[in-house]
């Protein structure tokens, strides 16, 4: 089935250790957008890519970071983890052709900050 | 005045009854609607989308756009404990001269509880 993968599901890193979350989709779908979600709160856009196209939102933290290597793969970089950066991480994608935008989202990876 | 906005719940029914979650936006030009569920701990799980006024149906839901008003619901019909969870509300607007592909601004989540 095609689906949206994201490794690992549970993340433990130690305050300002980098760490390094991976998102890959046998969709084929060109955008690929990542998001942070805390505890009771809906998911907040970090940025995204238009294949290659990096789009970054305003009030992203530079210590976010993102590189998407080929179609298929996104990485999300935190290089200083801090306590307020412990959430779910989830990675979507979507198609960008015609009126059908909807986003698929892979299971999230629980980021824990110690 | 907030994007997109959900009634606050949280929403409990009986288990069999009709579920009703309500959502308004504010940008009149907004063209896709979406619905998620998400379940504690997991990801948001797309189960409805819908771009035309009127009801669109999908087993035992339904969701109804309309744009003059503002407005999107969500109808879970015959409510099982299963459809606990939260309901997340997600709009796409683009804009003119804009990319054809759209950011999603999510409401705040309704919790919905269906209980036995």
């Amino acid at each position: 089935d095609a689906m949206v993968i994201q490794n690992p599901r549970y993340q433990v890193t130690q305050f300002g250790k980098p760490v390094t979350l991976s998102c890959s989709q046998t969709l084929n779908h060109n955008v690929m957008y990542w998001y942070q979600q805390k505890s009771s709160q809906a998911p907040k856009l970090l940025f995204h890519y238009y294949d290659k196209d990096f789009n970054n939102e305003a009030d992203t933290p530079d210590n976010f970071q993102s590189r998407r290597p080929n179609t298929s793969f996104c990485f999300l970089d935190i290089r200083s983890p801090g306590l307020g950066d412990a959430a779910m991480y989830l990675c979507a994608t979507s198609g960008s052709s015609g009126q059908r935008y909807e986003q698929y989202f892979g299971p999230g990876t629980r980021l824990t900050v110690t | 005045q907030k994007e997109v906005e959900q009634n606050s719940g949280p929403l409990s029914v009986p288990e069999g009854a009709i579920a009703s979650l309500n959502c308004t936006y504010s940008d009149r030009v907004s063209q896709s609607f979406f619905w998620y569920r998400q379940y504690s701990g997991k990801s948001p799980e797309l189960i409805m989308s819908i771009y035309s006024n009127g009801d669109k149906e999908d087993g035992r839901f339904t969701a109804q756009l309309n744009k003059a008003s503002q407005y999107v619901s969500l109808l879970i019909r015959d409510s099982q404990p299963s459809d606990s969870a939260t309901y997340l509300c997600a709009v796409i607007t683009l804009r003119a001269g804009g990319t054809s592909y759209g950011k999603l601004t999510f409401g705040q989540g309704t919790i919905l509880t269906v209980h036995p």
